[in-house]
């Protein structure tokens, strides 16, 4: 069964560009998270969508977004990109049921120079 | 945000038990107890959660207070393998079936051959 795809892996951006990253859940997870992991701050969570529709957000300013499609993929974009938006970015799926695991893609890493 | 506490650290050697604990006193009733582990560059992978009851499965056992205060994940012969941060983290519930996961710092996993 094929795992969580995030696409791309590396991404290098210029500070004041926007970006956007992609996943791919596990056929038949409904919802997808976001978490954005520096060594400084650990994993953090952005925010969860369920049925096209955003259920929960972290503590990030504006600038991070998302949104989710029919078929459950995601897809999140951070605008005006800032140095310290240099992280790992990980996407994780569940069935959505709170008596299960999520299981998490290997993660989008993204620098801004 | 409820807090889990855990060692920053822990040692271990091969083929031997392993007891990872994790203190969560302000766990709210519907709050379930999640672990997941995370290798150098890799994304979090899941490991165990329950509820109430002592869980078990392939990978590892976890054993919940009576008052569920606290847990404990068990691994039962280490492998070198099994080196990684694991998570202790509570899926709290915020509102309906609204869950989301916070991460702490983890506890670092030697295993020494």
């Amino acid at each position: 069964k094929a795992g969580v795809t995030q696409t791309p892996r590396y991404l290098i951006k210029t500070r004041g560009q926007q970006v956007t990253l992609s996943c791919s859940p596990i056929s038949g997870h409904r919802s997808v998270s976001w978490y954005q992991q520096t060594p400084g701050q650990g994993l953090q969570f952005l925010f969860e969508y369920f049925s096209e529709t955003q259920r929960n957000k972290g503590n990030f300013p504006g600038r991070f977004s998302g949104r989710q499609f029919s078929n459950s993929r995601s897809e999140m974009n951070v605008s005006t990109l800032e140095l310290g938006d240099s992280a790992l970015y990980l996407c994780a799926s569940s069935r959505a049921d709170r008596g299960y695991g999520y299981t998490f893609g290997s993660g989008t890493r993204l620098t801004v120079v | 945000d409820a807090k889990t506490t855990q060692p920053n650290s822990m040692e271990s050697n091969e083929e031997e038990p392993v007891h990872l604990p994790c203190n969560h006193s302000t766990i709210s009733g519907t709050d379930y107890i999640h672990w997941y582990r995370q290798l150098p560059s890799q994304g979090p992978e899941y490991v165990i959660h329950g509820l109430t009851s002592n869980v078990n499965n392939r990978m590892a056992s976890l054993a919940i207070a009576e008052d569920r205060k606290s847990s404990t994940l068990i691994l039962h012969r280490a492998t070198l393998r099994d080196a990684a941060v694991y998570y202790c983290i509570l899926s709290e519930n915020s509102g309906g079936s609204n869950y989301k996961l916070t991460f702490g710092k983890g506890t670092l996993l030697t295993v020494n051959p």
